[in-house]
């Protein structure tokens, strides 16, 4: 069965940072790319980036919205990737999700406020 | 342009078929997958390469392509369909969501 598990979200000031993990089981998921999606409360979804494989050099995307502020990572040994996310507003509160082109998590929830 | 457009709604009255559109031009030169969301649940993947289903996905949900449109039909419309839902492409250098189309089934 595959999973995909959020975590790290929480409560964080404008300007701070925040380091989600999504940690994956069922699928290979060293050969898959990894998108990270967010949903703010009554919104669509929005894609925020992207990490692929190691054949494809680990090469990452990202949206305009968050480009220069978030870092995208893995770790294959750990079945893990990773959403490093700085300079936080307060437009930055949402669900976040790890996606894997196929599958979803079930979201971790990010809430940007003083 | 690189951007995915849906009608924000779509209703139907049980038993009846629906209908949903995507478009772009991107849809041209890459698959297309819907994914539905009901509330406060993750999404779910109904549709991918244009028209494939996935295991388990009942044969009543169906997938079409037609130029730079790509089309999700639900035949036989349930009130657990209620959703809402969202095509998705992607490819070396765009990843897209559509904006999401609220199906409503009453």
């Amino acid at each position: 069965e595959v999973q995909l598990v959020e975590s790290g979200g929480g409560l964080v000031q404008p300007g701070g940072s925040l380091k989600l993990s999504c940690a994956a089981s069922g699928f290979t998921f060293s050969g898959s790319a990894m998108h990270w999606v967010r949903q703010a409360s009554g919104k669509g979804l929005e894609w925020v980036g992207r990490i692929r494989s190691k054949t494809h050099n680990y090469a990452t995307g990202y949206a305009a919205s968050v480009k220069g502020r978030i870092t995208l990572s893995r770790d294959d040994s750990k079945n893990t990737a990773y959403l490093q996310m700085n300079s936080l507003k307060t437009e930055d509160t949402a669900v976040y999700y790890c996606f894997s082109g196929d599958y979803w998590g079930r979201g971790t929830l990010v809430t940007v406020s003083s | 342009s690189y951007e995915l457009t849906q009608p924000s709604s779509v209703s139907v009255s049980p038993g009846q078929t629906a209908r949903i559109t995507c478009s772009g031009d991107v849809l041209a030169k890459t698959y297309a997958r819907w994914f539905q969301q009901k509330p406060g649940q993750a999404p779910v993947m109904m549709i991918y390469k244009d028209s494939e289903r996935p295991s388990g996905i009942p044969e009543r949900i169906s997938g079409s392509s037609s130029g730079t449109t790509v089309t999700l039909t639900i035949s036989g419309a349930q009130v657990d369909d209620e959703a809402d839902y969202y095509c998705y492409s992607a490819t070396d250098n765009n990843v897209l969501f559509g904006g999401g189309t609220r199906l409503t089934v009453l």
